[in-house]
């Protein structure tokens, strides 16, 4: 067990146009998901913490009225680029833990193209 | 935030052991330690983790140093599938648990 599921795999738009990315987690309740994102050859950088039912934690350097994180349920949390430009082109990765000490499962990532 | 520091790139011949170190010099006494993999264009996998003890599981094992301050994690028999990005991360216990990835070791293996 411990499947998270993540969609779309890819996406291609224009600049200017809105995206949104869902995470789930499959087979068990998610109290909390983690948003990366990931630039070609580099690591893996956390963009925000996400608790059900409460307003994300955003890292530093990181545009809340960008990228929008909403999480509804104990399985479902949302990543909306807002308004999205080239420069947002990266690979977004959701992750999520059963509970404060568990590991994270990590979805399969979403690769956004802005033209 | 405590980091970790781990070589760049390693590589091994096919189905011999792999270890693949990682210094954490400045971890606090509730810091636990996970180890992930990536494969291109995927999500990094779980592969283990452990506080103090030595842990072992179906993938690899845990090594983790007395003082703490070093672990390493071992593959017993590197197959061409292990070929990853691998990184050591620590679970910071000063409230959200939340992963500060560094910069991992990328292993190859060779058949």
């Amino acid at each position: 067990g411990a499947v998270v599921s993540q969609h779309p795999s890819w996406v291609i738009c224009k600049s200017g146009t809105s995206v949104k990315i869902e995470c789930r987690s499959l087979d068990f309740q998610a109290t909390t998901m983690f948003w990366y994102r990931q630039f070609p050859k580099q690591s893996l950088m956390l963009m925000a913490t996400s608790n059900e039912g409460s307003k994300a934690t955003y890292e530093q350097g990181v545009e809340k009225d960008k990228f929008l994180i909403n999480h509804a349920s104990l399985t479902l949390s949302t990543l909306t680029v807002t308004s999205a430009h080239p420069e947002d082109s990266s690979f977004y990765i959701c992750s999520a833990r059963r509970a404060t000490g568990q590991p994270q499962h990590f979805g399969d990532g979403t690769r956004l193209s802005i033209l | 935030d405590a980091k970790t520091t781990q070589p760049n790139s390693m590589e091994s011949n096919e189905e011999e052991p792999v270890h693949l170190p990682c210094n954490h010099s400045t971890i606090s006494g509730t810091d636990y330690i996970h180890w992930y993999r990536q494969l291109p264009s995927q999500g990094p996998e779980y592969v283990i983790h452990g506080l103090t003890s030595n842990v072992n599981n179906r993938m690899a094992s845990l090594a983790i140093a007395e003082d703490r301050k070093s672990s390493t994690l071992i593959l017993h028999r590197a197959t061409l599938r292990d070929a990853a990005v691998y990184y050591c991360i620590l679970a910071f216990t000063s409230g959200t648990y939340k992963y500060i990835f560094g910069t991992g070791t990328r292993l190859k293996v060779l058949a």
